[in-house]
């Protein structure tokens, strides 16, 4: 799996967008973008995942720059219940469940 | 979707004995299951993949007499973690990659905290 690098720490106030950045240079061709997120005390939770093209579902949107290099997970309006640690990982969609985590991003949202 | 679920959530053994912890898929089957451990601060660690009805795959650096992992359904998968230490302690997490799909998410447990007193 390809390394990944995040801040590793943000702040967003309640009701703004959060923006988590991930920086992915070695990513492969056939390689996915997956982010997760993990609730104080509880399992990781799958947000979203992308090969190339930009992703929104109910939870989020993921934007991948065009060379594959970075992503952003936005989160466009952000609750008290979001804070968690992003996780943002590259793997083979064939490798479901089986994930390299990095230290990831401590997203806190402040009322 | 899927759903994951572990028990116990929490469990606390003295030093020495055998403690399991059950990873079953609720409404899916699931051929293959992976057991990660964090530690405090830390991030998550993959220890080994268990694949139903065949030996476990560990990673480098697990002891696999000490980390005992039994797939013997498709819905079950057992960790047991052998003569418990202090150093044991930890999040115990699983994770299910549901069999009908080849490229698909994999989902999470709840996680088992193990303390070893």
């Amino acid at each position: 799996d390809a390394k990944t690098t995040q801040p590793p720490s943000m702040d967003c106030a309640e009701g703004r967008a959060a923006n988590l950045p991930c920086n992915h240079s070695t990513i492969s061709g056939n390689e996915y973008v997956y982010w997760y997120r993990q609730i104080h005390s509880q399992g990781p939770q799958y947000i979203i995942h992308g090969l190339k093209n930009n992703e929104t579902n109910e939870m989020a949107s993921l934007i991948i720059t065009e060379d594959r290099k970075s992503s952003t997970l936005i989160l466009p309006h952000a609750t008290l219940r979001d804070t968690a640690v992003y996780y943002c990982i590259v793997r083979l969609n064939t490798n479901a469940g089986k994930s390299t985590f990095g230290d990831g991003t401590t997203l806190t949202v402040k009322p | 979707g899927a759903v994951v679920s572990q028990h116990p959530s929490w469990v606390i053994c003295k030093s020495g004995t055998s403690v399991k912890i059950e990873c079953r898929s609720l409404d899916f089957q699931a051929t293959t299951m992976f057991w990660y451990r964090q530690f405090p601060k830390q991030s998550l660690m993959l220890m080994a993949t268990s694949n139903e009805g065949s030996k476990a795959t560990y990673e480098q650096g697990v002891e696999k007499d000490k980390f005992l992992i039994n797939h013997a359904s498709l819905t079950l998968s057992t960790l047991t973690v052998t003569s418990a230490h202090p150093e044991d302690s930890s999040f115990y997490i699983c994770s299910a990659r549901d069999r009908r799909w080849t490229s698909t998410e994999a989902f999470f447990g709840q996680g088992t905290r193990l303390t070893v007193v």
